[in-house]
């Protein structure tokens, strides 16, 4: 079975500009979230989709979007790239529903750097 | 005042010890308690979760949850060079709602 996918796994970028990160949940996961990890913040909840709707929000400015398509995949966006967005961006999959949906498996992460 | 804390560590112990890992949390609604592992460089891996208060063991590993005091632990046994990585708890109200991650401890066992 396959694992969740992110892409790309390593990106650097102008501070800015914008970026668009993928994942590809676990085949039959409903569930996808997004979290930034710093050293200094932690992991942080960004958004959760199910089913190709928004179904929580961390406390993370505008420029960070997301959305989620029919396959489940899912897409996170942002914008107007400040150096503080320097981080590992991860995504977590989950069936969504049910009593299974506490166990949320990570992907590797994309590690994007702002210069 | 962060809702889960959790001491960044780092912890060093020899190989075989008893390793004892904490967090607390202020938010009494919390009903739902996992410890994640996260190697150097990669996503964290669940290793146990928990519903409300009690202890539940795996292998090697026990986590135990006590609500009165808002407290959670996690006990990993004959502890293992392999078993160095960050410990992350994590906690949850119901189980449509979001994660709450502690910022994590790092763990080194010495052979």
């Amino acid at each position: 079975k396959a694992g969740v996918t992110q892409t790309p796994r390593y990106l650097i970028k102008t501070r800015g500009q914008q970026v668009t990160l993928s994942c590809s949940p676990i085949s039959g996961h409903r569930s996808v979230s997004w979290y930034q990890q710093t050293p200094g913040q932690g992991l942080q909840f960004l958004f959760e989709y199910f089913s190709e709707t928004q179904r929580n929000k961390g406390n993370f400015p505008g420029r960070f979007s997301g959305r989620q398509f029919s396959n489940s995949r899912s897409e996170m966006n942002v914008s107007t790239l400040e150096l503080g967005d320097s981080a590992l961006y991860l995504c977590a999959s989950s069936l969504g529903q049910g009593i299974d949906y506490t166990e949320a498996f990570f992907g590797q992460g994309t590690r994007l750097t702002v210069v | 005042q962060k809702e889960v804390e959790q001491d960044p560590g780092p912890l060093s112990v020899p190989e075989g010890a008893i390793v004892s890992l904490n967090c607390t949390y202020s938010n009494s609604a919390f009903q739902y308690f996992m410890w994640y592992r996260q190697y150097s460089r990669k996503g964290p891996e669940l290793l146990m979760y928990t519903y409300s208060s009690g202890n539940k063991e795996d292998g090697r590993f026990t986590a135990q949850v006590d609500k009165s005091s808002k407290y959670i632990s996690l006990f990993i046994r004959d502890s293992q060079p392999s078993d160095s990585a960050t410990y992350l708890c994590a906690m949850k109200g119901s189980s449509a709602s979001k994660i709450i991650f502690g910022s994590g401890t790092r763990l080194s066992i010495r052979p």
